[in-house]
């Protein structure tokens, strides 16, 4: 069935330096790819979002990549702030009887540190 | 997402006792979601709906029911038949075939 798996399950960085998170997904025929942001107790937060007509998007220090080939995006944060410390969520929209379903990896807690 | 609330935030749930999640959203949306989160888990869907009087079970509907009489209204109910249902759950919505979903700020749900 749909799958979408995201690695690494944590990751720990100092200020300053780069993260990057990478999640696959299995239904070839997805074509929306959000990134969300979760602090602890709250509501996961979007925070980028790529479809499948491109390979490449950029905000600000936020960037993500998309090989549809390989079935794989990558989430990049450059110059991580301790304020980027949260568990961030993959997601990929497999096009199913024209609803918009999104399958979640399973998050990844990134700590930041001063 | 600040148009979509939820109530309550934390909600205490009886053994054999069934409860009522409330979503409602101010969004215009036509699309709503129900997801539950365990800790340190992702996201898994229990039900979705597209339009007024009609929803869809999602990955993991078994032991939860709900309903859609109005746009803005989506209410969860876990039933006694969910016999594990300390979660934090969570309402999303978004445009039809509009793909971005925007979350409410949850619910808690614990077992007494």
């Amino acid at each position: 069935g749909e799958n979408v798996e995201q690695h690494p399950s944590t990751l720990s960085v100092q200020e300053g330096d780069s993260a990057v998170i990478k999640c696959t997904y299995s239904d070839s025929a997805s074509n929306y790819f959000p990134w969300y942001k979760q602090e602890l107790g709250k509501r996961p937060q979007l925070i980028i979002d790529i479809r499948s007509n491109v390979g490449e998007k950029k905000d600000q220090r936020i960037a993500v990549t998309l090989n549809k080939t390989a079935k794989h995006f990558s989430l990049h944060i450059t110059e991580t702030q301790p304020e980027d410390s949260a568990v961030y969520f993959c997601a990929a929209s497999p096009v199913s009887g024209g609803y918009n379903k999104l399958i979640f990896g399973a998050g990844t807690r990134l700590a930041v540190h001063p | 997402d600040g148009g979509i609330t939820q109530s309550p935030k934390y909600l205490f749930r009886k053994e054999g006792q069934n409860v009522t999640l409330s979503c409602e959203q101010n969004l215009n949306h036509d699309a709503m979601y129900w997801y539950r989160q365990d800790p340190g888990q992702g996201l898994r869907l229990i039900y979705y709906s597209q339009i007024v009087n009609d929803f869809q079970k999602g990955d993991i509907a078994e032991g939860y029911s709900v309903s859609r009489e109005k746009k803005e209204s989506f209410p969860l109910t876990v039933t006694s038949a969910q016999k594990n249902p300390t979660a934090f759950y969570l309402c999303a919505s978004s445009k039809v075939r509009g793909e971005t979903q925007y979350f409410g700020p949850g619910t808690r749900l614990l077992v007494l």
